[in-house]
């Protein structure tokens, strides 16, 4: 069984800041997908970044990247330059490749990012 | 706009009511999922398939049934709703290299 764990309920950083979203799972999987999603208060889950278990590369995306250490089975987020809309649940999540993810996504309990004006 | 629809948005059933979600995908993935999502809980699997035909359980099944219709619809069944199962539900699909694809939520109240 797969679980993925955010210790952090709520963060709140200041506009324009960075903050770093902790993650850490538990797979058995020698091959998967991490992902960070963000839902905001319309419910639609969004993706954030995409990380192949298997690319030693951190994945980016303009202002968020991740810092993925494999055997420490972390999978931080970091969001730079906040900004307002960035403000919504943030849900780190696994899935396993060997299966092509078809028995879907673990997600973790999520956490509530706050950005202040 | 190419995604995953399900309906309806919102919903408010009596206890024992039951009640059908509809979920449909045009993106002609194989894989489809069922999502229930509760305060302070994530999202937790409830039903899935991995392929036209197949169906399977996840990780909170009990009170549900699904159908995959075809390759485009997976539906979630509520034969006789109870108040724990007043939770928000997602649908999703996904292309098996580990892109996936979310419906818009919808809200369940049973009262």
């Amino acid at each position: 069984a797969q679980t993925v764990t955010q210790s952090q309920p709520e963060m709140s950083v200041q506009e324009a800041e960075t903050v770093t979203l902790s993650c850490t799972y538990d797979t058995s999987e020698s091959d998967y997908y991490l992902f960070w999603y963000k839902q905001p208060p319309s419910r639609q889950m969004i993706l954030v970044i995409r990380q192949e278990a298997y690319k030693q590369q951190n994945a980016t995306e303009n202002r968020f990247s991740v810092n993925f250490q494999k055997a420490a089975k972390s999978f931080s987020l970091k969001i730079s330059d906040s900004q307002l809309g960035d403000a919504a649940m943030y849900f780190c999540d696994d899935c396993r490749l060997s299966g092509g993810g078809a028995d879907g996504l673990t997600f973790g309990k999520g956490t509530h990012l706050i950005i202040q004006p | 706009n190419a995604g995953v629809t399900q309906t309806p948005k919102f919903q408010v059933l009596k206890t024992g009511q039951s009640m059908t979600l509809q979920c449909a995908q045009d993106m002609n993935h194989n894989s489809m999922y069922w999502y229930r999502q509760d305060p302070g809980m994530g999202l937790r699997l409830i039903y899935y398939s991995a392929s036209e035909g197949t169906t399977d359980k996840g990780e909170v099944p009990n009170g549900y049934n699904v159908s995959r219709l075809n390759k485009r619809e997976f539906s979630l069944r509520l034969e006789s709703a109870a108040p724990s199962q007043t939770s928000v539900y997602f649908c999703a699909s996904s292309d098996g290299w580990g892109g996936y694809t979310f419906g818009s939520g919808t809200r369940l109240t049973v009262v």
